[in-house]
């Protein structure tokens, strides 16, 4: 069945440093891919999507390419904030639509 | 414009009691997904619901929880008889239609059932 897998965390690092969360995926076909951030006491945002091999996602400054080869979809950044602390899942939409979602990765940035 | 509504924000209930969370999905949307959040673990996805219709509900365990999503009114995820192990993070999104790349899910902020 389809599965997600990301890096194990917690994140911790200081302002203005480059991210990197890695997620690899299994799926049948060609799934869809997003990151969804989810801050304290909050349900799941939209941070960025991908629909085919090659594309680009991007909002609020994060990237996320889908490497059909590699069957990956790394969340990079290049400078994070305070306020990136949050909560990061990987997830892919495969048949019927449904979501499978990593275990997610707890990302603090300090000042 | 309204988001997804979860209620209770916080449930807790007693061993064996009744558990009834509610979602309102975004107006405008007739699909409807419940997810569970455990302690240290990702969403596992539960049930998918169209008005009046289950579509999918192969991640519902097969007792005790039961949904459903009526012509008129919220979607309502019910757990019967909650035991220790139900404790969690219940999570409705919602979508215009089928949530694919085209029209992605819009998460509530959920419901924390603590069963004591």
């Amino acid at each position: 069945g389809d599965s997600v897998t990301q890096m194990e965390g917690p994140v911790t690092l200081s302002e203005e440093a480059f991210l990197t969360i890695n997620c690899t995926y299994t799926a049948t076909g060609y799934p869809s891919l997003f990151w969804y951030v989810q801050y304290p006491g909050e349900g799941l945002q939209l941070l960025l999507k991908a629909t085919k091999a090659d594309d680009k996602g991007s909002n609020k400054g994060f990237e996320a390419t889908y490497r059909k080869e590699t069957t990956s979809f790394h969340l990079e950044k290049g400078s994070v904030q305070v306020s990136d602390s949050a909560v990061y899942f990987c997830a892919l939409a495969g048949a019927n639509s449904k979501l499978t979602f990593g275990k997610g990765i707890t990302l603090s940035v300090r000042p | 414009n309204a988001g997804v509504m979860q209620n209770p924000r916080h449930l807790v209930r007693r061993r064996g009691q009744e558990a009834r969370l509610r979602c309102s999905p975004m107006k405008g949307h007739s699909h409807v997904y419940w997810y569970r959040q455990l302690p240290e673990e990702g969403l596992k996805f539960m049930v998918y619901l169209q008005k009046e219709n289950i579509i999918d509900e192969s991640g519902m365990p097969k007792e005790r929880f039961s949904a459903e999503f009526p012509k008129e009114g919220p979607s309502i995820l019910r757990i019967q008889q909650v035991v220790r192990g139900d404790s969690a993070a219940y999570f409705c999104a919602s979508s215009r239609t089928e949530g694919r790349s085209n029209s992605p899910l819009h998460f509530g902020n959920g419901t924390r059932l603590t069963v004591t």
